[in-house]
């Protein structure tokens, strides 16, 4: 089975330009989490879906954040307008449905770097 | 609130030696407990879980952790390093549900030779 995937892996990009960071989710899985990881801070929820609703957008920074999911198969992140201090490693994480013992499966991560 | 402290920000172990990272966790209730190994520009992998029963659990790569809930910890332990052990850990803690895992710090790990 394909664990879940994230694009980009990484990025680059100049200040103020809009930022957007996709996640697919393993198959079957119902809980979509989006963390950001820093060396000052760790990582850090930003905001959790189940089933393609927004539960908990606490940790979402600023306005300049926003995070969709359409489908159970897709989420987004995407920051508009980026500055140097989102300059982070985002991943994505998923957690299956009923029965599971709360473990959490991440992507690789998207590096994003902002000029 | 939950939350997850690992006082150590740094260890270094010479290969063959024995291993403990700490973790100590702040929860009400019965907490899941977790072990994740980061590698560099990797993502989290999951080393092992404590969710109930045998407080003593066995994870991968020789791996194990030890649930205290009378000193609210949970430490990983590993026999005998390898080289291949050098990481990133994060230990981290969840409630019952579809509830977000809180991460600590996470604990750097050197091997030398």
């Amino acid at each position: 089975d394909a664990g879940v995937i994230q694009s980009p892996r990484h990025e680059v990009t100049e200040m103020g330009q809009e930022v957007t960071l996709r996640c697919k989710p393993i198959s079957g899985h119902n809980s979509l989490f989006w963390y950001r990881q820093t060396m000052m801070r760790g990582l850090e929820l930003l905001i959790y879906f189940n089933n393609n609703v927004p539960i908990d957008d606490s940790g979402m920074p600023e306005d300049r954040f926003s995070a969709k999911m359409p489908n159970a198969s897709f989420s987004t992140l995407k920051i508009q307008p980026s500055e140097p201090r989102d300059s982070a490693v985002y991943f994505c994480a998923s957690r299956g449905a009923g029965g599971h013992t709360g473990e959490l499966f991440f992507g690789e991560g998207s590096r994003l770097t902002v000029l | 609130a939950q939350s997850v402290t690992q006082p150590d920000i740094h260890i270094t172990v010479s290969e063959g030696a024995s291993l403990e990272l700490r973790c100590n966790y702040s929860y009400g209730a019965t907490p899941y407990l977790f072990w994740y190994v980061q590698s560099p520009g990797q993502g989290l992998q999951l080393l092992l879980k404590y969710f109930s029963g045998d407080t003593l659990v066995q994870g991968i790569k020789g791996f194990e952790a030890e649930f205290k809930r009378s000193q609210s910890s949970f430490n990983l332990r590993k026999p005998s390093v390898h080289w291949s052990d050098a990481a990133e850990y994060f230990c981290a803690v969840g409630a019952q549900g579809n509830t977000p895992l809180v991460f600590g710090k996470g604990t750097r790990l050197s091997v030398i030779a």
